[in-house]
């Protein structure tokens, strides 16, 4: 099973501030990795897919990167609407795992 | 504009079985996998498994064979996941999910359902 490491575990930033979330495969996942938010209270939505293809109606401020192993998030100037946990989720190998998630919250 | 609808809070006991609903509109079912995810309170996501209805087949998670049947009612566009002998750990938030590519699985999940959430208590 391939173990998603994602760090840190909570990122306190502020309002207009860029936030780099980090999404570490434990063997390469190639590209196939996806990154989904979740509010309190609501289900995932997913916002970036196969590393940094967009999904319907994400905003640009939302970029995804990386190969192999190593991957990130990138939200360049956070919204109030982008505090929330982040996870990372592969399709690489069976089964589908998903990373242990990045709260982002208000400083 | 797919939508994805699940079935009402459960309140199960050790031992027993739940069987949860998740029905679509809009779009076309049987042209898309549904994937079940659970995320138990305060807790990650965890991937339970998958059935692709144009195909009739399914994948599951290891850690759930033998526990979970999932299927789909392509004559109501909806999908199902039962899973038997529960105990307190699999009290969790239920998600269905719609895979993203349709034909063929990419196994990207958008829409979601809106959950049901599972208690297994005595």
């Amino acid at each position: 099973e391939i173990v998603l490491t994602q760090s840190p575990a909570t990122l306190s930033l502020s309002p207009g501030e860029r936030a780099t979330l980090s999404c570490r495969a434990s063997q390469s996942v190639s590209s196939y990795l996806a990154w989904y938010q979740q509010k309190p209270g609501q289900a995932p939505r997913l916002l970036i897919y196969d590393t940094s293809n967009r999904a319907t109606g994400i905003p640009v401020r939302f970029s995804g990167g990386g190969s192999g192993t190593d991957f990130t998030l990138t939200i360049s100037s956070l919204e109030p609407e982008d505090f929330a946990v982040y996870y990372c989720q592969q399709r690489s190998n069976w089964p589908l795992t998903f990373g242990g998630g990045t709260k982002v919250e208000i400083k | 504009q797919v939508k994805l609808v699940q079935s009402g809070a459960e309140l199960k006991k050790p031992g027993s079985s739940v069987k949860v609903s998740c029905k679509a509109s809009g779009g076309i079912f049987s042209n898309h996998g549904i994937t079940w995810v659970r995320q138990a309170p305060g807790q990650g996501l965890e991937w339970v498994g998958e059935i692709f209805p144009i195909f009739d087949t399914t994948q599951y998670a290891q850690r759930f064979q033998g526990r979970v049947t999932i299927t789909a009612d392509k004559s109501t566009s909806t999908a199902y996941m039962e899973l038997s002998s529960l105990i307190s750990e699999d009290t969790a938030m239920y998600y269905c999910a719609r895979d993203l590519c349709g034909g063929s699985s990419c196994q990207w999940f958008d829409p979601w359902g809106q959950g049901t959430l599972v208690t297994v208590s005595s």
